[in-house]
């Protein structure tokens, strides 16, 4: 199976900062990944998709990148309704895997 | 909009098996995969399978064969999902989420604890 290392695991941050988390594939996955965003109780969102596209309904200050096997998810000017856990997942190859999460907190 | 409606939450024995559904509307149902996934407190997401209710194909992830079997009723637009064999391991919130390659939209999860 493709392991997806998130990192970090935990990420204190204030509002209005900007914040980056990162999955690293172990394989080539080429941009199918997908960032999901999950609140305490809820189902997870989707964010991202293709690796940089902004799902239906997200907002501007959302994005995802590519570096080789280096997929991120940028935040800019966070707010507090962002605090959240945010994971990846890749659906290059059976069986799709998640990222291990990133918790999202105010500093 | 699209919704997926999940059965509510299990209490089930050890030894015992389960079916959970979820109910689908807002879009064409058999137009997109139906994925299935499992969260245990503090382990992340795993990938359980999917099943295409078009044509009933279904592909499961190795590690959940013969724990997990994904059918699908056209005629209510309702995909379930039966685990058997129960453990303690079982214990989890189980989604259903529709998708092509990968889960992109979500039902609300349904809590199974298994516990005698």
């Amino acid at each position: 199976d493709i392991q997806m290392t998130q990192s970090p695991s935990s990420l204190p941050a204030s509002l209005g900062d900007r914040v980056t988390i990162t999955c690293r594939a172990s394989q080539d996955i080429g941009n199918y990944l997908r960032w999901f965003q999950q609140k305490p109780g809820k189902s997870p969102r989707l964010m991202i998709y293709g690796a940089t596209n902004l799902a239906a309904g997200v907002p501007s200050r959302f994005s995802g990148s590519r570096s080789g096997s280096d997929y991120s998810l940028t935040i800019n000017s966070l707010e507090s309704e962002d605090m959240a856990i945010y994971y990846c997942l890749q659906h290059n190859e059976y069986p799709p895997t998640f990222g291990g999460g990133t918790k999202l907190e105010l500093k | 909009q699209v919704q997926l409606q999940q059965s509510g939450a299990e209490l089930v024995k050890p030894g015992s098996s389960v079916k959970i559904s979820c109910k689908a509307s807002g879009y064409t149902f058999t137009s997109y995969d139906m994925h299935w996934i499992k969260q245990q407190p503090g382990n992340g997401l795993e990938w359980i399978g999917w099943i295409y209710p078009g044509n009933g194909n279904t592909k499961y992830n190795q590690k959940f064969n013969g724990k997990a079997t994904l059918t699908a009723d056209k005629s209510s637009s309702t995909a379930y999902m039966q685990l058997s064999s129960l453990t303690s391991e079982d214990s989890a919130v189980y989604f259903c989420a529709r998708g092509h390659g990968g889960p992109r939209d979500w039902g609300q999860g349904v809590m199974v604890t298994v516990s005698s």
